[in-house]
């Protein structure tokens, strides 16, 4: 099915622990993007890169920070995760303009 | 900020019935995208419809959008239960500001057999 994934799948964590949500994908695509979604609520743009080397912060404010070392990788990184990052957190990936996006699984987090 | 409101926000039918729904948006976009989203996870892309289009068809869904309205909808033919899932519009402004599709909260369709 996908060519993106997440890992992990769940994770449940204690407050003020460091975490790295993984995100791989082998399409080649420059494009990536990080969104993070409430149960049934919007997605919302929180970091997007165009290649190597590049990352935007998205509309979202984000405590979080992403990097871009290498095409096929986008990780996501908590410092220190507080209970207000509770949240799912999804990846995708597009060829480029006027294409659409290839999503991860997506990783469900639980800050306790 | 939101860009894509769906509605409605949910929609029970029959199995075999057709389900309509409708996508408003503010600004001006480069092209409008529908996804489903099942069960709490990742978006699979259904159809991609650009600015100067009107009309798309992908298998049993139908989709159209009024760029003078600012609104967009999606038609699914003969449901199945297995088409039972969130979809949700998404907006391509084509640059200025963040780059990234915006998306709508979702209308949640159940299909009952």
């Amino acid at each position: 099915e996908a060519d993106i994934y997440q890992t992990p799948r769940y994770l449940v964590i204690g407050t003020g622990k460091k975490i790295t949500l993984e995100c791989s994908q082998t399409m080649g695509h420059d494009k990536m993007y990080w969104y993070q979604q409430d149960p049934g609520m919007e997605l919302h743009l929180i970091h997007y890169s165009y290649g190597v080397n590049s990352t935007e912060k998205g509309d979202l404010s984000s405590e979080s920070t992403v990097s871009r070392i290498r095409t096929e990788h986008f990780p996501l990184t908590l410092e220190s995760a507080r209970p207000s990052h509770t949240s799912q957190y999804l990846c995708a990936s597009s060829e480029g303009d006027n294409y659409g996006y290839t999503f991860g699984s997506g990783t469900r987090l639980t800050v306790v | 900020s939101q860009q894509g409101e769906e509605d409605p926000q949910a929609l029970s039918i029959q199995e075999g019935e057709n389900a309509t729904m409708n996508c408003s948006y503010k600004t001006s976009i480069n092209n409008l995208q529908w996804y489903r989203q099942n069960s709490g996870r990742g978006l699979v892309h259904l159809i991609l419809i650009r600015s100067n289009e009107r009309e798309k068809h992908s298998g049993r869904l139908r989709v159209t959008l009024d760029t003078s309205k600012k609104s967009s909808s999606l038609l699914i033919t003969a449901s199945r239960a297995a088409d039972t899932a969130s979809y949700f519009c998404a907006t391509d402004s084509g640059g200025g500001g963040a780059d990234g599709l915006t998306f709508g909260k979702g209308t949640h369709l159940i299909i009952q057999p």
